[in-house]
């Protein structure tokens, strides 16, 4: 069974750069998986924050970006700030009509 | 503007059904895929159940296939899934999202969720 990994948590000093990633735990994440990225605060729906790898979804500030780093997707935070702290989930598209989530990583900014 | 809203989630006995519906607006609704994604309290996103623009194809995550059904009808911009076998990890928000079935394969817009609780 595929599982898609995520670092638990981590914490970032407002105004500092914090990387995400987001792997599988068997082989290597690439583009061909379509990764895209979600954003969740406790109680709300989430919001889509990038998607194909590194493509910013629509009024998301240019301080989010995405990459492949390594075998991995990854998900960077340049200059924080303390409203993104919050919980990021990545997906992959795993073809045939099946996506799967990562189990989140929750961020603090202190 | 795209808006999603999900309804008919409640209180059900495990081995019971239930059926949410998600009302979609601001888009041209069969143009689109749409998905259902659900939380569990406390816990991170899941991927349920996808079904093309035309309604014709389905897909299930392996937790909920031969007991869930979804389907759609175009003409009443509307997603429907039905649950049947309900067990108590079933019990979450349900979210419906507006989906890429084809590349870039995403969730663009979301609703805002229906908690469905299984127990007796």
């Amino acid at each position: 069974q595929t599982v898609v990994t995520q670092e638990p948590s981590f914490s970032v000093s407002p105004g500092g750069t914090v990387t995400l990633t987001c792997g599988l735990s068997s082989g290597s994440v690439s583009t061909s998986f379509y990764p895209s990225w979600y954003q969740q605060t406790p109680g709300q729906a989430p919001r889509t924050l990038i998607y194909s790898t590194d493509t910013r979804s629509s009024g998301v500030p240019d301080r989010f970006s995405g990459s492949i780093l390594g075998n991995k997707a990854a998900l960077t935070i340049t200059g924080a700030q303390a409203d993104d702290e919050s919980n990021y989930y990545c997906v992959l598209y795993m073809g045939s009509g099946i996506w799967v989530f990562g189990g989140g990583t929750k961020l603090t900014v202190l | 503007e795209v808006q999603l809203l999900e309804s008919g989630g409640g209180l059900v006995q495990p081995g019971g059904s239930l059926r949410l519906s998600c009302a979609a607006s601001g888009f041209t609704f069969n143009n689109y895929a749409m998905s259902w994604v659900r939380q569990a309290p406390g816990k991170g996103l899941e991927w349920v159940s996808a079904v093309s623009g035309t309604g014709y194809t389905t897909y299930y995550a392996d937790s909920v296939k031969g007991r869930f059904s979804i389907s759609r009808d175009n003409a009443k911009y509307t997603l429907n899934l039905q649950m049947n076998s309900l067990r108590a990890d079933d019990t979450a928000v349900y979210y419906c999202a507006k989906t890429y079935n084809r590349n870039p394969y995403y969730f663009d817009y979301w609703g805002q969720g229906t908690l469905v609780t299984v127990s007796s």
